[in-house]
């Protein structure tokens, strides 16, 4: 089966750091996709890996270890626009382009 | 990435009444849209995949008969949700795929369907 595993909820102070731990159980993987999603609106793609590593973007990072089916997001200096949900998907599985989302994990940012 | 328009952004209809909604792909020619649903915190829930100048590709418990997706040209696709009833409010959103690139999927808006 398909099974992909965030925290529900996080908080974080403004200029912190906070990361975001994504593990997943798929019968396929073509890459694992990070979305940030506003409430209200539509997600908005922020990082892609597909091999073991990390990748940088800015303040958001992304590291992947597929032996262990497990993510995580750094996101650095923390801004209140931060404050959104974060959506781990894996692709790959069930199709090849598809994705399959996670439940999501809400961040509030505080001052 | 790819720009994505989807229309309308709202809508609130009555129950037993048909309602569509436009996916545009403004920059690309999308061979594959795909369609979400999303209830209120909750996380995405594909419905269907769509495929240009073919049939759609429906997921598992998606009544393909109630939504009606056409994907007539490489840059729209729609979903029209047939005898709509209260059941089927929720957040409906499509997302262009780019198998070129990644397979990176872009969003559209989304569209809020109520219906009463």
């Amino acid at each position: 089966g398909q099974n992909i595993d965030q925290p529900t909820e996080m908080t974080a102070t403004e200029g912190a750091i906070v990361q975001i731990n994504c593990t997943y159980q798929t019968s396929g993987f073509n890459g694992l996709f990070w979305y940030q999603q506003h409430a209200g609106e539509a997600p908005t793609f922020l990082s892609y890996n597909v091999l073991d590593g990390l990748e940088e973007k800015g303040r958001f990072s992304s590291f992947l270890s597929r032996s262990k089916g497990y993510s995580y997001l750094l996101l650095k200096e923390l801004q209140m626009k931060d404050s959104a949900s974060y959506l781990c998907a894996v692709g790959g599985s069930g199709g090849y382009n598809k994705l399959i989302f996670g439940a999501g994990t809400r961040l509030a940012v505080h001052p | 990435g790819a720009v994505v328009s989807q229309h309308p952004s709202w809508v609130i209809c009555k129950s037993g009444t048909s309602v569509k909604i436009e996916c545009r792909s403004l920059d690309f020619q999308a061979t594959t849209m795909f369609w979400y649903r999303q209830f209120p915190k909750q996380s995405l829930m594909l419905m269907a995949t769509s495929n240009e100048g073919s049939k759609a590709t429906y997921e598992q418990g998606v009544e393909k008969d109630k939504f009606l997706i056409n994907h007539a040209s490489l840059t729209l696709s729609t979903l029209t949700v047939t005898s709509a009833h209260p059941e089927d409010s929720s957040f409906y959103i499509c997302s262009v795929g780019t198998p070129a690139a990644k397979n990176i999927q872009y969003f559209g808006a989304g569209t809020r369907l109520s219906v009463l």
